[in-house]
């Protein structure tokens, strides 16, 4: 199993631009979600979904979007970049939802940098 | 709205030193709490998750602690070794979402 990948893992963006960022993983699990680490204030939760055709704010959806077509995936919509979006960006998995009390597996990060 | 304290930021021992890092969280309604690895530049590796219902979890030289009522985790780690430099991560679930700490930056000197 290769887990849950990420890509890119570097990505320099100009103010406005939009991207994606990638998020898959292998193992059948139920629940995905973003999340943003920046320093000095952890890592944050941006969606999550508890399966395909299911989504849901975190704490921290405002200027991304997400959509899971397919249990694999699920990535992340940056519509307008924002130099406020400049963090490190990671995407975890989970067998099912966290109540059932499930570990969380992570992805390497993608480190975004918004000029 | 849950907040996740961890103290201390940064802790540096010498190599063989037994030691403990803390997680204090304000809302006791949580389902469970898991404790991360972070290497730099890296993501997290899970080390330990612990349910609401139970005082500890135990896996090799790592053991943590849960007092809910109290808000409470902690991670002891026996027998330090330099391998073990890197961020140490507390998260609480109280549902669908995790909360986390800031980390403790762990330093072993050979």
């Amino acid at each position: 199993n290769a887990g849950v990948t990420q890509t890119p893992k570097f990505q320099v963006l100009k103010t406005g631009q939009s991207m994606t960022l990638q998020c898959a993983q292998d193992m059948n699990h139920e629940y995905m979600s973003w999340y943003r680490q920046d320093p000095g204030m952890g890592l944050r939760l941006i969606h999550y979904s508890v399966g395909a055709g299911i989504t849901d704010q975190g704490e921290v959806p405002n200027g991304y979007n997400v959509s899971r077509s397919t249990t694999e995936d699920f990535p992340l919509r940056l519509l307008s970049a924002a130099p406020s979006q400049t963090s490190v960006y990671f995407c975890a998995s989970s067998l099912e939802p966290l109540y059932f009390y499930n570990e969380q597996f992570f992805g390497p990060g993608t480190r975004l940098t918004v000029l | 709205k849950q907040e996740v304290t961890q103290i201390p930021a940064a802790l540096s021992v010498p190599e063989g030193e037994n030691l403990v890092l803390n997680c204090s969280f304000t809302d006791s309604a949580i389902y469970n709490l898991q404790w991360f690895r972070q290497d730099p530049g890296k993501g997290l590796t899970s080390l330990l998750l612990i349910q609401s219902s139970q005082r500890e979890q135990t896996s090799g030289r790592l053991n943590a602690s849960l007092d809910k009522s109290s808000g409470r985790s902690t991670l002891y780690i026996a027998a330090s070794q330099p391998g073990d430099s890197a961020t140490y991560l507390c998260a609480v679930n109280t549902g669908n979402q995790f909360y986390f700490g800031t980390g403790t930056s762990l330093t072993v000197i050979p």
